[in-house]
């Protein structure tokens, strides 16, 4: 069984401030991580996909970091703002694009103007 | 680009009755599709992978008679949940990547919300 382990949970950031989180898998038989950003009603939007030791993907204001021999990923967030408020995801896929994700639960993000 | 629409976005039936849930790719051709489900305060969880032209695939604990998939063409996934009970109920949501792009992205419907009474 794979896990897929995020925190915190939830968080509450201050319109401006920067947060990061953190998101932990397995490290054995990896191909790739992904990040989803999730807003309620809507459908995931793919943020980054992550396949190499020490990758560092940046989008705008959010940037992730991947270290695939401790199974970890950091997502950070710069000077959040309001529509930042949704659910980030990440995902772990061992086998590529024939293969499924395993998810963890999410962080949601809540950005308080 | 990339675009995955999902249909209906939430249905309510009785229990015992049969749902279809539709997914398809707008812009893409995708071979391979995927079938997740959340349960409340849970993660998304695969249920069974759709191969065009060819049998679902069903990960472990997943009823493959209760869970119809087919896959008749290349945008579209079809999944039918067959004799629906209340524990049916659940948010189930669709997948598909594009084989033509360098990334291994997969690319999301907006989910249907199944209630089951």
């Amino acid at each position: 069984i794979l896990n897929v382990e995020q925190s915190p949970q939830s968080l509450h950031v201050q319109e401006g401030d920067s947060t990061n989180f953190t998101c932990s898998f397995p490290s054995s038989n990896f191909y790739a991580l992904h990040w989803y950003r999730w807003e309620t009603a809507k459908s995931p939007e793919a943020l980054f996909v992550m396949t190499l030791n020490g990758d560092e993907k940046k989008k705008g204001r959010i940037s992730a970091t991947l270290n695939t021999k401790e199974g970890y990923s950091y997502l950070y967030i710069k000077g959040s703002q309001p529509e930042d408020s949704a659910t980030y995801l990440c995902a772990f896929n061992r086998g590529g694009g024939a293969d499924g994700l395993t998810f963890g639960k999410g962080t949601h993000l809540i950005i308080q103007p | 680009g990339a675009v995955v629409s999902q249909h209906p976005s939430r249905v309510i039936c009785k229990s015992g009755t049969s749902v279809k849930i539709e997914c398809r790719s707008l812009d893409f051709q995708a071979t391979t599709m995927f079938w997740y489900r959340q349960f409340p305060k849970q993660s998304l969880m695969l249920m069974a992978t759709s191969n065009e032209g060819s049998k679902a695939t069903y990960e472990q604990g997943v009823e493959k008679d209760k869970f119809l998939i087919n896959h008749a063409s290349l945008t579209l996934s079809t999944l039918t949940v067959t004799s629906a009970h209340p524990e049916d109920s659940s948010f189930y949501i669709c997948s598909a990547g594009d084989p033509l792009t360098s990334t291994d992205t997969q690319y999301f419907g907006p989910g249907t919300r199944l209630t089951v009474l």
